[in-house]
């Protein structure tokens, strides 16, 4: 079965620091697709990043980067020049290419940005 | 474009009563279509998932059932709710495997 560990319950970081969000995942497939999320206290889920698993090249969207180690089965998120507004739960999720639709998320990490 | 609803937005049920919370989606066809639930702000657990109309995956065997009446709407239901059954559900849908996934506003349900 496919499984998604977020190991960190919690994380704090001073506003305009970096902070990296781990994430390791339990597959047999050789290819899918990795996603990051974001959950503010509105409760509204936004995407923030997403990864194939194809490609070596890590992904990177403005702050937000990805350190994917496909032979580790780790998905680490950095956010780089952390903003107040930042501060949310972020959960990893993971989709099998192999004919499943099943989109399985960790159970997150509940990130706040001081000032 | 499209567009998620999702219904009521808050709910405090008796245990024993049933359940039915309905999610449709607006402006695709064909979507894939997940309800998780999330009990006291934390992961999202996968409850069942659908590809077409009347094709359910279940994920977690429980009190709670899942129909897909229509390409485009999806319901979870209960015929007797426990005090378990508590949380934050979401229903979200997408087109493919690959691509983002789009969510509902959530309802809160309160088992009492």
């Amino acid at each position: 079965a496919q499984t998604v560990t977020q190991s960190q319950p919690e994380m704090s970081v001073q506003e305009a620091e970096t902070v990296t969000l781990s994430c390791t995942y339990d597959t047999s497939e050789n290819n899918y697709y990795l996603f990051w999320y974001k959950q503010p206290p509105s409760r509204q889920m936004i995407l923030v990043i997403r990864q194939e698993a194809y490609k070596q090249q890590n992904a990177t969207e403005n702050r937000f980067s990805v350190n994917f180690q496909k032979a580790a089965k780790s998905f680490s998120l950095k956010i780089s020049d952390s903003q107040l507004g930042d501060t949310a739960m972020y959960f990893c999720a993971f989709t099998p290419q192999g004919g499943s639709e099943k989109l399985v998320f960790g159970k997150g990490t509940k990130l706040t940005v001081n000032p | 474009s499209q567009t998620i609803h999702q219904w009521p937005a808050t709910l405090v049920q008796p245990v024993g009563s049933p359940l039915s919370l309905e999610c449709t989606v607006e402006g695709t066809s064909n979507p894939n279509l997940y309800w998780y639930r999330q009990a006291a702000g934390r992961g999202l657990q996968l409850l069942f998932y659908s590809v077409g109309i009347g094709q359910i995956s279940s994920e977690v065997p429980q009190n709670l059932s899942a129909s897909r009446p229509q390409d485009r709407q999806f319901i979870l239901s209960s015929k007797k709710l426990l005090l378990s059954d508590s949380g934050f559900y979401l229903c979200a849908w997408r087109v493919q495997m690959n691509t983002e996934a789009f969510f509902g506003q959530g309802t809160r349900l309160t088992v009492v």
